[in-house]
């Protein structure tokens, strides 16, 4: 079992639809992060947390530390959303080090 | 804004070609990565660096080295090319106040 989990691991959507991708990790961990990948390779942050919720434009991203979980969530969908998104821990014990997940290709049809 | 750039886009090389890919950072951060990204895999820590000078194995260091002799540089090293190198390859920096990494925008092997 990998320590972080996605899912789904594919997903489309229609234009205005409202997205919710999970993540779901199996250590103790000092931070959580989302992260974005356009076709053609780059690679964007969107959200560091460790307790909460953070909101940024259309894209919320909330943790819940006593059960392992996290969820992004895309509002008002729209094509130009379509990547990859990709969830990494920081574990309490790694240090500096990120364990990915395998991400989540999503698309938003108009 | 902090840059990551990474030498080249694509590149195809063949097996037992000593292949150097290049990363270069400009916000003086500490810490320096190299990722290799596969389908189904997600991607997968090579090796990093905390300093220059300093490195430590990842979790796929096999068939890599990598050299760090100035803070903005961090290269990563294919000794001996193969076909199972094929991916692509991601350089990031991180500041070790923040923890953000930034990565740069990936090289493309190919091994033939």
């Amino acid at each position: 079992k990998n320590e972080v989990e996605q899912s789904p691991q594919n997903l489309t959507a229609q234009e205005g639809e409202f997205i919710t991708i999970n993540c779901s990790y199996s250590v103790g961990i000092s931070a959580l992060h989302w992260l974005q990948q356009h076709p053609g390779g780059g690679i964007v942050s969107l959200f560091m947390l460790s307790s909460g919720k953070k909101k940024h434009g259309r894209l919320i991203a909330t943790i819940n530390i006593q059960e392992k979980h996290s969820s992004l969530h895309i509002t008002a969908s729209h094509p130009r959303d379509s990547a990859v998104y990709i969830c990494a821990v920081r574990s309490a014990t790694s240090g500096s080090r990120l364990t990915f997940g395998e991400g989540t290709q999503l698309t938003v049809n108009p | 804004d902090v840059k990551v750039t990474q030498s080249s886009r694509y590149l195809v090389k063949r097996t037992g070609e000593k292949v150097f890919l290049e990363c270069v950072q400009d916000m003086d951060h500490e810490n320096m990565f190299w990722y290799r990204q596969d389908p189904g895999l997600g991607l997968r820590l090579i090796y990093f660096s905390y300093d220059v000078k300093m490195k430590e194995k990842g979790d796929i260091p096999e068939g890599y080295s990598v050299s760090r002799e100035k803070k903005e540089r961090f290269s990563l090293i294919l000794e001996s090319a193969s076909t199972n190198q094929t991916s692509m390859y991601l350089c990031a920096s991180q500041t070790s106040s923040t923890y953000e990494q930034y990565f740069g925008p990936g090289t493309r092997l190919t091994v033939t």
